[in-house]
């Protein structure tokens, strides 16, 4: 079981720019959420996305935004990047979407803004 | 609004001693609650949840309304335990989870 993939593992953008992360979940889990954790605090929700529709949306500004693929996939798109969006972004999967399945994590991909 | 509140960032034990993370919530619903672990060079894991009652690896945590507190505890540390915990809430009917800023816990040898 290869778990939660993420990719890229590390990014360096300069402010303005815009990025994509991309996200496979586990095989055979509908559900995908992006967090955004930023050095010394807990994990922040995004998005979440559950048979190809958002469930649910954070705080986050427009700038942010995501979509889910027929094949569960997701990418989580940042525009106009802020030094303020250095941070991990991880992402987590699940089957059903509902709570009931706990979700799994991915190791994350590290964002630096210079 | 939501918050999970985890006021000790940094917690050192001694092997054997018994160990208490804590974890104070707000929220307005029947809350769902969680405990998270990442050790060294891991990714974020679950560690138990309140609804399933399990003991994880000798840790345990009961959900007290009264006080909306959802402590982890273990009776005897051990080494292996060192790591990073968070406590995290999800909301009922959708995965978001609200987490703490979490407790880096150091087992003393």
């Amino acid at each position: 079981d290869a778990g939660v993939t993420q990719s890229p593992t590390h990014l360096i953008k300069t402010r303005g720019q815009q990025v994509t992360l991309r996200c496979s979940p586990i095989s055979g889990h509908k559900s995908v959420s992006w967090y955004q954790q930023v050095l010394g605090q807990g994990p922040q929700f995004i998005f979440q996305y559950y048979e190809k529709e958002e469930r649910g949306r954070g705080n986050f500004p427009d700038r942010f935004s995501a979509r889910q693929f027929p094949n569960y996939s997701s990418e989580l798109n940042v525009n106009a990047l802020l030094l303020g969006d250095s941070a991990l972004y991880l992402c987590a999967s699940s089957y059903g979407g509902w709570g009931k399945e706990p979700q799994h994590f991915g190791d994350g991909t590290r964002l630096s803004i210079l | 609004a939501q918050r999970v509140t985890q006021p000790e960032k940094l917690l050192s034990v001694f092997k054997g001693a018994p160990v208490e993370l804590k974890c104070n919530y707000s929220y307005s619903g029947s809350p769902e609650l969680f405990w998270y672990v990442q050790y060294s060079r891991q990714r974020l894991q679950l560690l138990l949840r309140h609804i399933s009652r399990e003991s994880i690896k000798g840790f345990t945590a009961d959900l007290n309304k009264g006080e909306t507190s959802f402590h982890l505890k273990k009776p005897f540390a051990q080494e292996e335990d060192s790591a990073m915990y968070y406590c995290a809430l999800m909301n009922f009917g959708n995965e978001k989870l609200t987490f703490g800023t979490g407790t880096r816990l150091t087992i003393i040898p």
